[in-house]
């Protein structure tokens, strides 16, 4: 059964800092990653996807890498804003129509 | 583009009611999903649909029923809510019918069962 863990669970910087996400899969077979944001009390949104064959995508100051033989994914934001405060959700698709989601890492910014 | 909403944002029911979870997209996506996420089981799916008239199982599916008789509807029915269903439901989109692309997320439905 695939799991995925995210470690920390809690994660407070300065503003400024670049910091690293960590998310890691027990199963390589998977169709791809996705990184998500959910601010509290709100939906998740989609930030970056990066396919099986892929090893890393960029949008903005967030760049996602995968390694698939580690079991591993890490979610780089740099130059970190205030802003960037809110939950992030790494999740697999390990075969279609199932995504298992991490229980996420709280991500404090602070002024 | 409205993308993924759902209403009704917040509702209490109480043991044995039932009631229906909304969710509509506009994006002419074939793939719908419900999820559920409660504190300490992170996300789970509930039902998925890959287009209007074809529905299936998740991992949590006892409880609820789906029906997709169009493909910009997906609604989720509780025909007899309980207490363990208390949770924050969410649904979800993303195009073609194999559901590993991008996924859109609805804002949520905070639900508690009395």
């Amino acid at each position: 059964k695939q799991e995925v863990t995210q470690i920390p669970a809690a994660l407070s910087v300065p503003e400024g800092e670049n910091l690293v996400l960590n998310c890691s899969f027990t199963d390589s077979a998977i169709y791809n990653l996705q990184w998500f944001r959910q601010d509290p009390g709100k939906g998740l949104t989609s930030l970056l996807l990066i396919q099986s064959s892929q090893r890393e995508q960029t949008s903005g100051r967030l760049n996602a890498s995968l390694d698939k033989s580690s079991g591993r994914s890490t979610l780089y934001i740099a130059a970190s804003q205030p802003g960037d405060s809110a939950t992030y959700l790494c999740a697999v698709h390990v075969r279609a129509q199932k995504l298992v989601f991490g229980q996420g890492t709280r991500l404090t910014i602070n002024p | 583009n409205a993308g993924v909403t759902q209403t009704p944002k917040f509702q209490v029911l109480k043991t044995g009611q039932s009631m229906t979870l909304q969710c509509a997209q506009d994006m002419n996506h074939e793939y719908m999903s419900w999820y559920r996420q409660d504190p300490g089981m992170g996300l789970r799916l509930i039902h998925y649909s890959v287009g209007a008239g074809i529905t299936d199982q998740g991992e949590v599916p006892n409880g609820y029923n789906v029906s997709r008789s169009t493909t910009e509807d997906f609604p989720l029915r509780l025909l007899s809510a309980a207490p363990s269903q208390t949770s924050v439901y969410f649904c979800a989109s993303s195009w073609g019918q194999a559901g590993f692309n991008e996924q859109f997320f609805g804002p949520g439905t905070r639900l508690t069962v009395l």
